[in-house]
């Protein structure tokens, strides 16, 4: 089975800065996919970005981009320029790409909880 | 607007009844799903479906059920046999369910539900 581990629990970054924020999961498939969503207060899950494990290249999505490391299996996201409204909880998902049914099921790490100091 | 309606945002139930969570959208998506979500943890699937009438157990299936009897609507139903039913539900929709693009799940804003 697929595991998604964020290991801290928490995080702060100053306005404006960057940061960046850890997950490692472990598989033994060669492909699958990974995700970031973002929990604001409000509680809704938002995607922040997506990333193909057969594609090298890190995806980027405006201030936000991920650093995926396939070998060390490694997926961390980096958010720039941060702002107040990116503080949140944000957690990392692990997606199956082979077969259907219980394949596609996300397998979600603890999250972290961001914080933004203005 | 498209997306994904979760009602009530709120939910409270006494010991021994059964409450029915509500879960539309209108992305004209094939596949949905039910999350929980307790504190300090991520989410955990609950059932899926693919397409209507069929549904799967997920990892933490035990106490719940489902329907799907339109491809807009899929209800959840907390029985009492749930023991720890307090818990953040999240209902969630993807275009469809194979194939070789992610087909990235988007969600509703969730019910919290409370047993008293």
């Amino acid at each position: 089975a697929q595991t998604v581990t964020q290991s801290q629990p928490e995080m702060s970054v100053q306005e404006a800065e960057t940061v960046t924020l850890s997950c490692t999961y472990d598989t033994s498939e060669s492909d699958y996919y990974l995700f970031w969503y973002k929990q604001p207060p409000s509680r809704q899950m938002i995607l922040v970005i997506r990333q193909e494990a057969y594609k090298q290249q890190n995806a980027t999505e405006n201030r936000f981009s991920v650093n995926f490391q396939k070998a060390a299996k490694s997926f961390s996201l980096k958010i720039s320029d941060s702002q107040l409204g990116d503080a949140a909880m944000y957690f990392c998902a692990y997606r199956s790409g082979a077969g259907k049914g219980a394949n596609s099921k996300l397998t979600f790490g603890k999250g972290i909880t961001l914080s933004v100091r203005p | 607007d498209g997306g994904i309606t979760q009602s009530p945002k709120y939910l409270f139930r006494k010991e021994g009844q059964n409450v029915t969570l509500s879960c539309e959208q209108n992305l004209n998506h094939d596949a949905m799903y039910w999350y929980r979500q307790d504190p300090g943890q991520g989410l955990r699937l609950i059932y899926y479906s693919q397409i209507v009438n069929d549904f799967q157990k997920g990892d933490i299936a035990e106490g719940y059920s489902v329907s799907r009897e339109k491809k807009e609507s899929f209800p959840l139903t907390v029985t009492s046999a749930q023991k720890n039913p307090t818990a953040f539900y999240l209902c969630a929709s993807s275009r469809k369910i194979a194939g070789p693009w992610p087909d990235t799940q988007y969600f509703g804003p969730g019910t919290r539900l409370t047993v008293l």
